[in-house]
């Protein structure tokens, strides 16, 4: 299947600071990716889908000034959790179709810990 | 908008015995169902899905049946291995559009 590359796996990071996430379409283009939350033991949920040279499209309830997306190519889109919280502490993961449009593809995800 | 229900929450079963995760879904116009496995902070892995215009599919010890007018759809999983042991999420979509997940289920294989 479609590769998706997720960076990075892990940070730890004290309140108030900003953390961006990579996530790459490996050897595919991907004008759309979608980017998840996930608390432990719960489902995904999902906070916006990310376009390629346009504006995100976020989930009712998601703040858009504080998960900062851009997809500034084909293969890539990024996440930044801007100020982060403790609050903000779970795994962040993406996903992107795979070039059919159909099939989705998950990111190796990203465990974000605010102190 | 799509709502996917999920059932059980969790399941344990001895191994070599059969699994079976139920999904029912609102939205009559969705027509692609994959179901996914996690392990304990991992990624999910697509391990099987149907579409509309087919009633079962089946991949090894892994089969889904959908059933349309019912709007609902099950994981199958036979002669179950311990490493099956990781939680399963069912989805449901419409073309080009979002994925809805399912809560989730927790299967253990108990040697």
């Amino acid at each position: 299947g479609a590769v998706v590359s997720q960076h990075p796996s892990r940070v730890i990071c004290k309140s108030g600071t900003s953390v961006k996430i990579e996530c790459r379409s490996l050897d595919f283009q991907a004008t759309t990716m979608f980017w998840y939350r996930q608390f432990p033991k719960k489902s995904l949920m999902l906070m916006a889908t990310s376009n390629e040279g346009s504006k995100a499209t976020y989930e009712q309830g998601v703040e858009k000034d504080k998960f900062l997306i851009n997809h500034a190519s084909l293969t890539l889109s990024t996440l930044t959790v801007t100020s982060a919280h403790p609050e903000d502490s779970s795994f962040y993961i993406c996903s992107a179709r795979d070039p059919l449009g159909e099939k989705l593809f998950f990111g190796s995800g990203t465990q974000l810990s605010v102190l | 908008g799509e709502n996917v229900e999920q059932h059980p929450s969790t399941l344990s079963v001895q191994e070599g015995d059969s699994a079976v995760i139920k999904c029912t879904y609102s939205d009559s116009a969705s027509n692609y169902f994959p179901w996914y496995k996690q392990e304990l902070g991992k990624r999910p892995q697509l391990i099987i899905d149907i579409r509309s215009n087919v009633g079962e599919k089946k991949d090894q010890r892994i089969a889904v049946t959908l059933n349309k007018t019912a709007k609902h759809f099950s994981l199958h999983i036979t002669e179950t291995q311990p490493e099956d042991s990781a939680v399963y999420f069912c989805a449901a979509t419409k073309g080009a559009q979002k994925l809805v997940f399912g809560q989730g289920t927790r299967l253990t294989i108990n040697p």
